[in-house]
């Protein structure tokens, strides 16, 4: 099992419409979890980062930590062309030091 | 404030040759992460470097050495290349003990092994 999986994608949406992009993570003891975007030929950017559960939101991003169902969530509101990207998930493990384990990225296509 | 920055952008090397690929963290990160990520794939923890000193190290073989300066920069050392090294290399810079230590990636460096 890996320790942090991602559909791999298209994720295919209309423009406005509201992209939800998932993450699954194996480690339980995990505290920190990040979503990063990363266009094409470019490095991951980061845009959210979350620890408790719940929702977190910023402007048209919202993520969601649930950690008893080990499952983190970006939802993307009024999608714009210039959001498609691929979106990493990140997830710092439990423990020792500022290692990030990504999964392979979601990548989202938003179509007008 | 300053991002992170890499040199070289681009970097084309033949199988057995050496490189040195090098960061210079954000302002004020004393932290610095190096990734590689293959084509396709998410990055993949190479080392992390704290007060000059190795912190951490991931999967990866023994020729894959690095460096931390006084500064806060440091240097990614990759000894006899192969062909599967070819990857964009990141460096992500952090600041431990801040509560959310979040990590900020550098433009990154791309190796072609021929």
């Amino acid at each position: 099992q890996k320790e942090v999986e991602q559909n791999s994608g298209p994720l295919s949406v209309p423009e406005g419409a509201i992209a939800s992009l998932n993450c699954t993570y194996s480690d339980r003891g995990s505290q920190s979890f990040f979503w990063y975007r990363q266009y094409s030929g470019k490095s991951p950017e980061l845009i959210m980062s979350i620890y408790s559960n719940g929702d977190k939101e910023d402007g048209r991003f919202t993520a969601q930590l649930n950690k008893a169902s080990q499952y983190v969530s970006l939802l993307i509101r009024d999608s714009q062309p210039s959001d498609s990207a691929t979106y990493l998930c990140a997830v710092r493990l439990s423990g020792g030091y500022n290692k990030l384990i990504f999964g392979a990225g979601t990548r989202l296509a938003v179509h007008p | 404030e300053t991002g992170v920055t890499q040199s070289p952008t681009h970097l084309i090397k033949t199988r057995g040759q050496q490189v040195t690929l090098r960061c210079s963290s954000q302002s004020g990160h004393n932290t610095v992460s190096w990734y590689q990520q293959a084509l396709g794939q998410g990055p993949q923890f190479i080392f992390q470097y704290y007060r000059e000193e190795e912190n951490g190290r991931g999967n990866f073989p023994p020729r894959f050495s690095g460096l931390q300066f006084p500064n806060y920069s440091s240097e990614l050392n990759v000894n006899a290349l192969e062909l599967d090294d070819s990857a964009l290399y990141l460096c992500a810079s952090s600041f431990p003990g801040t509560w959310n230590n979040e990590q900020f990636f550098g433009p990154g460096t791309r190796l072609t092994v021929l």
